[in-house]
């Protein structure tokens, strides 16, 4: 079965600090795995897509890795700002499905 | 480039009542189609996907259906909403091939009372 975990369920940080977001997922035969960010009450909003043979993607303080091999992906925030405050949610693609993350509540601290 | 928008963004309906939740995309052609469902504090449920004009697959058994009337909109219907019904629901489109990128729209809240 095609599952997607991430840790931790909820994190909160003060402003400035870097800080990473965990994706594990249980079958490797991705074709690539997305980032998504969610506001309150809003739709998600594609942050990195990084596909099967790429290791990592950047966009300005973010930046995703992927392993395969070992069913993990990353999400790095670099210098973290109260505005980063949501939902981030990582999901696998699998040619036809998409299986989604539980996603990681972060609170940024002013 | 390609936008999606969804409408009502809020809803509150009667048990018993239909619902018709409308979603269409802008600025691709053929758009692989979804509806997913966000209960409050669950993770997000497949309902629906599409490939093209009326291939509509249907994830798990329910109250609800879809249809696409044309390439780009997608309808998720019921003719009678029950309280489990009530939700935050999202459409979103990728295109074909591998690369698989998901657009969300902005979600229709729906609260049945």
């Amino acid at each position: 079965k095609q599952e997607v975990t991430q840790i931790p369920a909820a994190l909160s940080v003060p402003e400035g600090e870097n800080l990473v977001l965990n994706c594990s997922f249980t079958d490797s035969a991705i074709y690539n795995l997305q980032w998504f960010r969610q506001d309150p009450g809003k739709g998600l909003t594609s942050l990195l897509l990084i596909q099967s043979s790429q290791r990592e993607q950047t966009s300005g303080r973010l930046n995703a890795s992927l392993d395969k091999s070992s069913g993990r992906s990353t999400l790095y925030i670099a210098a973290s700002q109260p505005g980063d405050s949501a939902t981030y949610l990582c999901a696998a693609f699998y040619g036809q499905n998409f299986v989604f993350g539980p996603g990681t509540r972060l609170s940024v601290l002013p | 480039s390609q936008t999606i928008h969804q409408w009502p963004a809020t809803l509150v309906q009667p048990v018993g009542s239909p619902l018709s939740l409308e979603c269409t995309v802008e600025g691709t052609s053929n758009p692989n189609l979804y509806w997913y469902r966000q209960a409050a504090g669950r993770g997000l449920q497949l309902l629906f996907y599409s490939i093209g004009i009326d291939q509509i697959s249907s994830e798990v058994p329910q109250n609800l259906s879809a249809s696409r009337p044309q390439d780009r909109q997608f309808i998720l219907s019921s003719k009678k909403l029950l309280l489990s019904d009530s939700g935050f629901y999202l459409c979103a489109w990728s295109g074909w091939g591998h690369t698989g990128e998901l657009f969300f729209g902005e979600g229709s809240r729906l609260t049945v009372l």
